[in-house]
């Protein structure tokens, strides 16, 4: 059974910091990577989708990797902003099953 | 596209009472997934659909909570009769078989049995 993993729970940074984001799945024969961002309130906005054949996908200040061999990817949020703050999930999709494993996501605070 | 649209966007109602939430998925996905969150337990799936066919309803916790999946625009999720237990935000996804290219999340129901 896939469990996925993201520590720390919260996370309280500076304006302008790079924030680094976490997350951990035991199985490794996952079939893509995807991480979401939810606002207080609000629903799962998807912000970076990786396949299992590639490493990384970067979009704008974002970059997040993928090492299927350690059960890691890494979210990278470049010079971080207040707009940042908000709880950060990352979910594996497993290859057969077709369906969404969810971490517990990091709840970030970006302090002006 | 007007991505996944879920009504109601809130539901209040009283315990014993039947409630229904819907589901219209993003047009020409074929996967259907509906998703509870709770602060304690997170994120869990419930249900998932491809095809309009269930695949895996082992996270229905109960035999109080079904779901169908009569054609490929909406889905409804039924709780009869809701228990204050069942009052968590559910939420709604679509994608193509595969999830190749990523999963869209509807902004959800929040559900409040009282």
């Amino acid at each position: 059974k896939q469990e996925v993993t993201q520590i720390p729970a919260a996370l309280s940074v500076p304006e302008g910091e790079n924030l680094v984001l976490n997350c951990s799945f035991t199985d490794s024969a996952i079939y893509n990577l995807q991480w979401f961002r939810q606002d207080p309130g609000k629903g799962l906005t998807s912000l970076l989708l990786i396949q299992s054949s590639q490493r990384e996908q970067t979009s704008g200040r974002l970059n997040a990797s993928l090492d299927k061999s350690s059960g890691r990817s890494t979210l990278y949020i470049a010079a971080s902003q207040p707009g940042d703050s908000a709880t950060y999930l990352c979910a594996a999709i497993k290859a057969a099953g077709n369906k969404l494993t969810f971490g517990g996501g990091t709840r970030v605070l970006v302090k002006p | 596209d007007a991505g996944v649209i879920q009504s109601p966007r809130h539901e209040v109602t009283e315990m014993g009472q039947e409630v229904t939430l819907r589901c219209k998925p993003i047009s020409g996905h074929n996967s259907l997934f509906w998703y509870r969150q709770t602060m304690m337990r997170g994120l869990e799936l419930l249900i998932y659909f491809n095809n309009n066919v269930p695949i895996d309803d082992s996270g229905m916790p109960e035999d109080r909570f079904s779901a169908k999946m009569p054609n490929a625009s909406f889905s409804t999720l039924k709780i009869q009769p809701s228990e204050p237990r069942d009052s968590a935000v559910y939420f709604c996804a679509s994608s193509f078989f595969g999830g190749s290219y990523g999963y869209t999340f509807g902004s959800g129901t929040r559900l409040t049995v009282v």
